[in-house]
């Protein structure tokens, strides 16, 4: 079964360090990934998707996200936090043709002055 | 416009009542679904519709009934609910798999 780890509950960073948000999925193929951001009480909002082509991907509010088939991973990076970044992080995955996506169980970024 | 919009916000129902949430889609998508979550959790799905069908149906409890009475619409009809039932219910369409999905901002669902 395909599942998804985000292997840091919360993380910490200063407003304008860079950032990077671990995510794996275990999959035999190459499944679609995506990583949506979550302010509290709020609906999800889709950061940016991978499903084939360029291994580094462009999203909104400048987040971008590498995939690596060798480490199973699909990373997420900005260079330069703001305080407004500060929310839940899901990576997700589907294989099934877009019916059944699996969400990891959240990373918490939490951003200081 | 918003894209996907549920309504109410806000939810209060006591375990004998009978309630239903509504989800409304202006993308044009062709599957929408129900997702649960609770506090600290991701989003856990519930329904799949997919032109109209339902699709999928994670072994949710028969307290919840979807519906989907046209392309654009979404329903989920509440009924005896348990109050380990309240959480953040969002809706969600989609367009394929290379897509993602377009949430609502949910209904917080309080059963007292």
């Amino acid at each position: 079964a395909q599942s998804v780890t985000q292997p840091d509950i919360h993380i910490t960073v200063s407003e304008g360090a860079s950032l990077e948000l671990r995510c794996n999925y275990s999959y035999g193929a190459t499944p679609y990934l995506f990583w949506y951001v979550q302010s509290p009480g709020q609906g999800l909002q889709l950061l940016l998707k991978y499903f084939s082509g360029d291994t580094l991907v462009q999203g909104i509010k400048g987040f971008e996200a590498e995939f690596k088939r060798s480490q199973s991973s699909f990373n997420l990076r900005k260079p330069s936090v703001h305080w407004s970044d500060a929310a839940e992080y899901f990576c997700a995955v589907d294989h099934t043709g877009g019916f059944k996506t699996i969400f990891g169980a959240g990373t918490r970024l939490f951003v200081k002055a | 416009d918003t894209e996907v919009t549920q309504t109410p916000k806000h939810l209060v129902m006591g375990m004998t009542n009978k309630k239903s949430l509504k989800c409304e889609q202006h993308m044009g998508h062709r599957a929408m679904y129900w997702y649960k979550q609770k506090a600290k959790k991701p989003p856990e799905l519930m329904f799949v519709y997919s032109y109209e069908k339902l699709s999928i149906n994670e072994s949710v409890p028969s307290r919840f009934s979807p519906e989907c009475p046209n392309s654009s619409l979404l329903n989920l009809h509440l009924h005896a609910l348990q109050p380990e039932d309240s959480a953040l219910y969002l809706c969600a369409s989609g367009g394929g798999p290379r897509y993602g999905y377009t949430f609502g901002s949910g209904t917080r669902l309080t059963v007292v």
